[in-house]
């Protein structure tokens, strides 16, 4: 049974960069988008984006301008970096396995990881 | 981007009733792409629905989704103890993917 983790640091300072990693167990990373996604009170729930096994990314237009999705299926981990970040980015931030609808594009996240708080603070 | 607006915001009801949950998109939403997710408190999100009707893995049928277009819906049919939570519709039709705002399922 697959599961997701986040890890990364928990406080980041206005301007700065984010960086997160999610690791992946029980299954193979081949066939599926990795998602980042992040919940916030101010926000609710918001798709970052995904990257598939092979590199092919999807962003948010809201954050492409500040956001890269990396993947390394040989640790089974993919990674997201936010840059420049404020206040309004902190959150609950989430990785997640995009599966394939019958058409070919994502139909649904599943599962979740546990989810990371960060926050955006001096 | 397309817009999915929950309603009730929130929803009071005893074990054994009858839930029925509404999710409108601002455009229509091809039916293979729109999802249902239930979060409880401290929990991230769980795949309930997906493909507005299918259940995921280990959802029990008391969970049905319906709709078509730009109206869907989420019926639990006999509430259960851990089923009071936020349940959210999400559409992976269009590029941004988004979410409703959730519709909060409290004990009364």
């Amino acid at each position: 049974q697959v599961q997701l983790k986040e890890s990364g640091p928990g406080l980041v300072k206005p301007s700065e960069t984010l960086p997160l990693i999610c690791s992946v167990s029980g299954d193979s990373m081949t066939d599926y988008y990795w998602s980042w996604l992040r919940q916030s009170p101010g926000k609710g729930l918001e798709w970052i984006g995904y990257i598939s096994h092979r590199g092919d990314t999807n962003y948010n237009p809201s954050l492409k301008s500040r956001v890269t999705i990396e993947v390394d299926t040989s640790k089974g981990q993919f990674s997201l970096r936010l840059t420049s970040v404020t206040a309004v980015d902190t959150a609950v931030y989430y990785c997640a396995r995009g599966i394939f609808y019958a058409g070919g594009r994502v139909g649904r996240f599943d599962p979740w990881g546990q989810g990371t708080l960060v926050i955006v603070s001096s | 981007e397309i817009i999915l607006t929950q309603s009730p915001g929130s929803l009071a009801l005893s074990p054994g009733e009858r839930a029925t949950l509404s999710c409108r998109a601002s455009q229509s939403v091809t039916s293979g792409y729109l999802a249902w997710y239930q979060q409880r408190p401290g929990q991230a999100p769980r795949l309930l629905i997906y493909g507005t009707s299918s259940r995921a893995t280990g959802i029990p049928d008391r969970f049905r989704g319906s709709g078509s277009g730009t109206d869907f819906t989420l019926t639990i049919s006999r509430l259960e103890p851990e089923d009071f939570a936020v349940y959210y519709c999400q559409q992976l039709d269009k590029s941004p993917y988004t979410f409703g705002g959730g519709t909060r399922v409290e004990s009364k």
